[in-house]
């Protein structure tokens, strides 16, 4: 279990219309990040919240959005979904501290969104 | 943008063979952590190398990072079924900077 709880497991919606995925980061880390896995393929970085603040965007699409509240969970908007937008989506959150390499990753189980 | 090649995409082989997966770039990092990620699951880190030329051990895995931390190898030994997955290797520049990733190799290792 590597702490990271996100909700839905499973989102089947319609073209058009709007969802929201939620992200509880691992208890003391202040990074979250949210990345796109679409079938048998690696990662796409979307974007990365700080403690409440965006930190580095990815080729996230205008029609998403993320925030990450005072507790630190963070919320993913999928909006005017499109067939091309079903995909595994993963959140990860990581201790990221001043530090000469990069933390650990820790990740999800991922919310599975099927667009029809 | 950093970007991190893996090599090969996919690997199909038997129960006891052995096989490197290769993770290269042109850029330069700080760190680079390798995780395999199963069916329905998120990736779990297996390994984080921070020193050009160190090599890591863990179990039948052997991970090397470059001398020049541009790239980096996973070796796995006598490969057994549960080793099946994708493998992915992620680079970043320290801190607090995003890391990015491969582009992942899919093993599956028949029995």
């Amino acid at each position: 279990d590597s702490g990271v709880t996100q909700t839905p497991k499973h989102l089947i919606t319609a073209t058009g219309q709007r969802v929201t995925l939620r992200c509880s980061p691992r208890s003391g880390d202040l990074s979250v990040y949210w990345y796109q896995q679409s079938l048998d393929q690696g990662l796409q970085f979307l974007i990365q919240y700080y403690n409440g603040e965006e930190r580095a965007k990815g080729n996230i699409l205008e029609r998403f959005s993320a925030q990450q509240f005072p507790d630190l969970h963070s919320e993913l908007n999928l909006s005017s979904l499109e067939l091309g937008d079903s995909a595994l989506y993963f959140c990860a959150s990581s201790r990221d501290r001043q530090s000469s390499y990069n933390s650990p990753l820790h990740f999800g189980n991922g919310t599975r969104l099927t667009v029809t | 943008t950093q970007l991190l090649e893996q090599s090969p995409q996919f690997l199909s082989i038997q129960e006891g063979e052995n096989l490197t997966v290769y993770c290269n770039s042109s850029s330069v990092f700080s760190s680079l952590q390798w995780y395999r990620q199963e069916p329905g699951e998120g990736p779990v880190l297996l390994v984080t190398v921070v020193t050009g030329g160190e090599v890591k051990k863990l179990k039948r895995l052997t991970f090397q990072f470059g001398d020049a931390r541009k790239d980096s190898s996973l070796h796995i030994t006598a490969a057994q079924p549960g080793d099946t997955g994708l493998y992915l290797c992620a680079g970043g520049p320290g801190g607090y900077q995003k890391v990015t990733f491969g582009t992942g190799t899919k093993l599956q290792v028949i029995p």
